[in-house]
Order: C-alpha cells, then sequence, then structure tokens
C-alpha cells in the first residue's frame, strides 16, 4: 500500500495567516492527489483534486501543488471557516490511502 | 440536490453482522463508481469499498476483504455494505461516497455518515 504522510500534525495559526501543510506519498502517484477539509461531525469535503485543481464552489483562497511524491497545501489568506482537519488522499492506486489529517486550530 | 444518505447503523456484539445502506439522489446514479470510507472515533480516514458503476467490479480494503459484501441497486439508487464477523476495529463512522471521476478516485460527495459500534 502507498503510505501517505501529512506534516504537521497540527498547526498553530490566526486569522489572515498563510498556511501550508506537506504531504509525502511513499512512492509516486503522479497527480492522483486529493485534498479534503472535515470538521467536528462532519462529513470530509472535497477541495482539490489531481494536486492542482479547485473543487467547484471553494474559495480560491485554498490551493495545491506537487507532483510524484511531495505535494503542498496551501490557504492564502486563513479565514476563520478555515479552522478544520485537513487530508490528503492518494487515488493513484488500491487502497486510496489517506494521510492522518492536519489540524488547523487558532493560535 | 445532491445527496446521499446512509442508515443501518448501531450497536452490535462482536462476531455480529450488520448490514448499511445508501440513498443516492440528485444525479445520474448508475453513471459513478461509488465507496465507503470509514472513520474510527478521533482517527483518520480509511477508505473500505469501492463498487463500479455497473456492479461487475468491486474491491476492498484487505482489513475488512471476506467479511464485507458491497453491492448496488441501480434501479434504486441504492447501495448496501454487508458486514459479517464484525470486531471491535470496525466501529467507526461509516460514509458512502461518490466517486469523483474514474477508479480509484476523489471522493466529491459524501453522506452524513452512520455510526456503527462493535461492543459487547
Amino acid at each position: 500500500d502507498i503510505q501517505m504522510t501529512q506534516s504537521p500534525s497540527t498547526l498553530s495559526a490566526s486569522v489572515g495567516d498563510r498556511v501550508t501543510i506537506t504531504c509525502r506519498a511513499s512512492q509516486s502517484i503522479s497527480s492522483w492527489l486529493a485534498w479534503y477539509q472535515q470538521k467536528p461531525g462532519k462529513a470530509p469535503k472535497l477541495l482539490i483534486y489531481k494536486a492542482s485543481y479547485l473543487e467547484s464552489g471553494v474559495p480560491s483562497r485554498f490551493s495545491g501543488s506537487g507532483s510524484g511524491t511531495e505535494f503542498i497545501f496551501t490557504i492564502s489568506s486563513l479565514q476563520p471557516d478555515d479552522f478544520a482537519t485537513y487530508y490528503c488522499q492518494q487515488y493513484n492506486s488500491y487502497p486510496g490511502t489517506f494521510g492522518q489529517g492536519t489540524k488547523v486550530e487558532v493560535k | 440536490e445532491v445527496h446521499l444518505l446512509e442508515s443501518g447503523g448501531g450497536l452490535v456484539q462482536p462476531g455480529g453482522s450488520l448490514r448499511l445502506s445508501c440513498a443516492a439522489s440528485g444525479f445520474t446514479f448508475s453513471g459513478y463508481a461509488m465507496s465507503w470510507v470509514r472513520q474510527a472515533p478521533g482517527k483518520g480516514l480509511e477508505w473500505v469499498s469501492e463498487i463500479s458503476a455497473g456492479g461487475d467490479s468491486i474491491y476492498y480494503a484487505d482489513s475488512v476483504k471476506g467479511r464485507f459484501t458491497f453491492s448496488r441497486d441501480n434501479s434504486k439508487n441504492t447501495l448496501n455494505l454487508q458486514m459479517n464477523s464484525l470486531r471491535a476495529e470496525d466501529t467507526a463512522v461509516y460514509y458512502c461516497a461518490k466517486n469523483y471521476f474514474g477508479a480509484p478516485s476523489a471522493f466529491g460527495l459524501w453522506g452524513q455518515g452512520t455510526m456503527v459500534t462493535v461492543s459487547s
């Protein structure tokens, strides 16, 4: 199975900050990577697919980049609604595996 | 409006069985592969199973292979996950999800989830 490693596990930030999360794959996944946002008690929400494509309706402050084994997720200016846990997911091969999550909390 | 609604969760003893369902609406259900993803309490996301649009190809995580059976009824826009020989480690919120495109895939639509608790 392909292992996905996110860093950091927890990130403390303030409204307006630029936030960056890294996701590394244990082997190349080309650009088959997605990013999700999850709030407590809610289902995950797709934000980014194919590493850098913004899902319809998702604010442009969210972005993704990378290919191969290293990927970056960025929130350009953190908003109050963005405090949540973020997960990366590879879908290059079965089983589709998720990173362990990055919790973005209030600093 | 596109929507997925899971049902069937509950408390079951170890070794028992449970059948989850997912009702889909608002999109051409028969045109999409569908999946189950679970999340143990306080833990991350784990892909469980995927079924092709026509139901002829099904994939399972090793952790559930041989115990879970995923099926779909395109005439009723429903999914079913039959879970047998349940273990404590199967305790989780189970989400049904619509594959974004292709397979394997990202998941563009999720249900609200149904809780399964395996405990004596």
